[in-house]
């Protein structure tokens, strides 16, 4: 079965410092991987996506992650984080379970600024 | 445009009470999903429905149902709720089926059981 796990359950770092968010999935075949931020009050936003191709993918907001299918791994990072970047982010692969695509989130880490 | 809108905003129920929660997808969007957020979790895929017609459903018991209009808006249906069935309900909608579309989340409803 599908799983996506985010080991990290809360991260606090300095505003200006690099990020970043570590994420494991388990999925048979080629997957389609994804990275969601949810700030309280708002819905959660597609920061970006992992199709195929390059394994390096950047998103909005500044933020990169890297696909390594010998890890099994698709990390978010961000080079310099800003007050504005606090809140919960999921990692997320997509699935097939008989005619529906549906996607399995992660338990998500909350990040935390310090000024 | 209009995002993914979800009413109520928030709800409380007692046990054992019905619940019905609705959805509009974007205008063109043909797909609509529900997910399931506890609090401090990830959410939880519910069912996915395409052209009215159900794709698919998660491990959710059969107190949860859903069903999608001609306009493609959707309502989903809580039987008999549980203290457990407290969470924020989220709908998404994509234009196509497929995960190759991207799906876009509305702000949710939260649910209280009391």
């Amino acid at each position: 079965a599908q799983s996506v796990t985010q080991p990290d359950i809360h991260i606090t770092v300095s505003e200006g410092a690099s990020l970043e968010l570590r994420c494991n999935y388990s999925y048979g075949a080629t997957p389609y991987l994804f990275w969601y931020v949810q700030s309280p009050g708002q819905g959660l936003q597609l920061l970006l996506k992992y199709f195929s191709g390059d394994t390096l993918v950047q998103g909005i907001k500044g933020f990169e992650a890297e696909f390594k299918r010998s890890q099994s791994s698709f990390n978010l990072r961000k080079p310099s984080v800003h007050w504005s970047d606090a809140a919960e982010y999921f990692c997320a692969v997509g699935a097939r379970g008989g005619s529906a695509s549906k996607i399995i989130f992660g338990s998500g880490t909350r990040l935390s600024i310090r000024p | 445009d209009a995002g993914v809108t979800q009413s109520p905003t928030h709800l409380i129920k007692t046990r054992g009470q019905h619940v019905t929660l609705r959805c509009s997808p974007i205008s063109g969007h043909k797909s609509v999903s529900w997910y399931q957020q506890v609090l401090g979790q990830g959410p939880q895929f519910i069912f996915q429905y395409y052209e009215k017609e159900e794709r698919g459903r998660g491990n959710f018991p059969d107190r949860f149902s859903a069903r999608q209009f001609p306009n493609y808006s959707s309502e989903l249906n809580v039987n008999a709720l549980l203290l457990g069935d407290s969470a924020l309900y989220l709908c998404a909608s994509r234009s196509g089926a497929d995960l190759y579309n991207e799906q876009f989340f509305g702000p949710g409803t939260r649910l209280t059981v009391l």
